[in-house]
């Protein structure tokens, strides 16, 4: 079936360096993905969104990657500080405005 | 506070036992979702509502029954529950008015556990 989901189930970096999680797509026909940061004992948060049509967007230490060839979408975390240690799930939006999510991937944070 | 507000925050509850989540959003959003979230899992779609409506449920045994007596509250109704249905229920709202993230809000949860 079409799924979304991610490489790896967790990443350690330390802290200062850069932090890159990946996910895979498999529907070629999705058009909005969506990265989500969730805390212990939170619900997801929003982080980051990123349409078809755009190959690369920016926000604040945070950059979103799109590779529609491989279907692939990367979370770019600039220098990643204690405070990022998270799951982080990326999902897909569909034509119904319904969320799709992967298995997550959890981010710890070395100092 | 993500202004979606989910109570109660923790449940233990028999699997003979009839309990009650609820949740709560007053950020006028019109659609209301109920996600289940297992260890090791992807977050799974339960329940959809649109303007009080349910639009979807996702293949959930009756043993969970919704509720969305207005745009503001929704409730999952639980009975007879087996343990395998322990995991954090997450409720999300959305808005059809936002610029992005299509809306969509979520609360903190509710981590249940069967016994």
């Amino acid at each position: 079936g079409e799924s979304v989901g991610l490489h790896l189930p967790t990443l350690s970096v330390q802290e200062g360096d850069n932090s890159i999680i990946n996910c895979a797509y498999s529907n070629s026909a999705s058009d909005y993905f969506i990265w989500y940061k969730q805390e212990s004992g939170k619900g997801p948060q929003f982080i980051i969104d990123i349409r078809s049509n755009m190959d690369k967007r920016q926000g604040q230490r945070v950059t979103v990657l799109l590779n529609k060839t491989v279907k692939h979408l990367s979370l770019q975390i600039a220098a990643t500080q204690p405070g990022d240690s998270a799951v982080y799930f990326c999902a897909e939006l569909d034509w119904d405005y319904k969320l799709s999510f992967g298995a997550g991937t959890t981010v710890t944070v070395r100092a | 506070e993500t202004g979606v507000t989910q109570t109660p925050r923790h449940l233990v509850m028999g699997m003979t036992n009839k309990k009650s989540l609820k949740c709560e959003q007053h950020l006028g959003h019109n659609a209301m979702y109920w996600y289940k979230q297992s260890a090791k899992k992807p977050l799974e779609l339960m329940f959809v509502y649109n303007f009080k409506e349910q639009t979807e449920n996702n293949s959930v045994p009756s043993r969970f029954s919704p509720e969305c007596p207005n745009s503001s509250h929704l409730f999952l109704h639980l009975h007879t529950l087996q343990p395998e249905d322990s995991a954090l229920y997450l409720c999300a709202s959305r808005s059809d008015r936002a610029a992005t993230n299509y809306g969509y809000t979520f609360g903190s949860g509710t981590r249940l556990t069967v016994v």
